[in-house]
């Protein structure tokens, strides 16, 4: 089955940094990649997603690339704010349902 | 609010016993999945339906089982609990069968004491 890893697991930054995280994965078939946020004790929420024929999508400060030949994809948040804190998780699919999730990635950010 | 009702929120019960967790989708959704998240780790993919029938299967125990009602309301059946059943249990939603975007509920936590 897929395999999907995340790094960094923790990551500090400066206010008004940029926050850069990174998912590998295994499964060449895998076509749909979505980036969650989840705030301590709360649900996760899709944040943004990119499907494979797509190279590079964003919204505002948050920005995600894939490159379907190293089978990586990145999430970007640029301009940080302390609201970001969170931990972000990526995901993979190749469609049929199942999702497979990164171990996570705890964004602190420092006002 | 991401319209998917998770119910109850916290569940407290004793190894070897039965819960059954419920979920209802965002109107209009069909497909329903549940994941696993224990203490400071990451979603574990439990299984998902798409307008009543099993789709797709991740590391779901045999003590697991779940189901997919004609109003699309889900409900997980965990039996026979041991501690390490300990979690925080998610149902979440999409419109179609495959690749969309999941909008997950509140979860349900559950104490195996």
């Amino acid at each position: 089955g897929e395999n999907v890893e995340q790094h960094p697991s923790t990551l500090s930054v400066q206010e008004g940094d940029s926050a850069v995280i990174k998912c590998t994965y295994s499964d060449s078939a895998s076509n749909y990649f979505p980036w969650y946020k989840q705030e301590l004790g709360k649900r996760p929420q899709l944040i943004i997603d990119i499907r494979s024929n797509v190279g590079e999508k964003k919204d505002q400060r948050i920005a995600v690339t894939l490159n379907k030949t190293a089978k990586h994809f990145s999430l970007h948040i640029t301009e940080t704010q302390p609201e970001d804190s969170a931990v972000y998780f990526c995901a993979a699919s190749r469609g049929f349902g199942k999702f497979y999730f990164g171990s996570g990635t705890k964004l602190n950010v420092k006002p | 609010d991401s319209g998917v009702t998770q119910t109850p929120k916290h569940l407290i019960t004793a190894t070897g016993q039965r819960v059954t967790l419920r979920c209802s989708p965002r109107s209009g959704d069909l497909s329903v999945y549940w994941y696993q998240q224990s203490l400071d780790q990451g979603l574990q993919f439990l299984i998902q339906y798409y307008n009543g029938e099993e789709r797709a299967k991740g590391n779901i125990l045999e003590r697991f089982s779940a189901q997919q009602f004609p109003d699309l309301h889900s409900e997980l059946n965990l039996s026979s609990l041991e501690l390490g059943d300990s979690a925080l249990y998610f149902c979440a939603s999409s419109g179609g069968e495959g690749n969309q975007p999941q909008h997950f509920g509140d979860g349900t936590r559950l104490s195996i004491l």
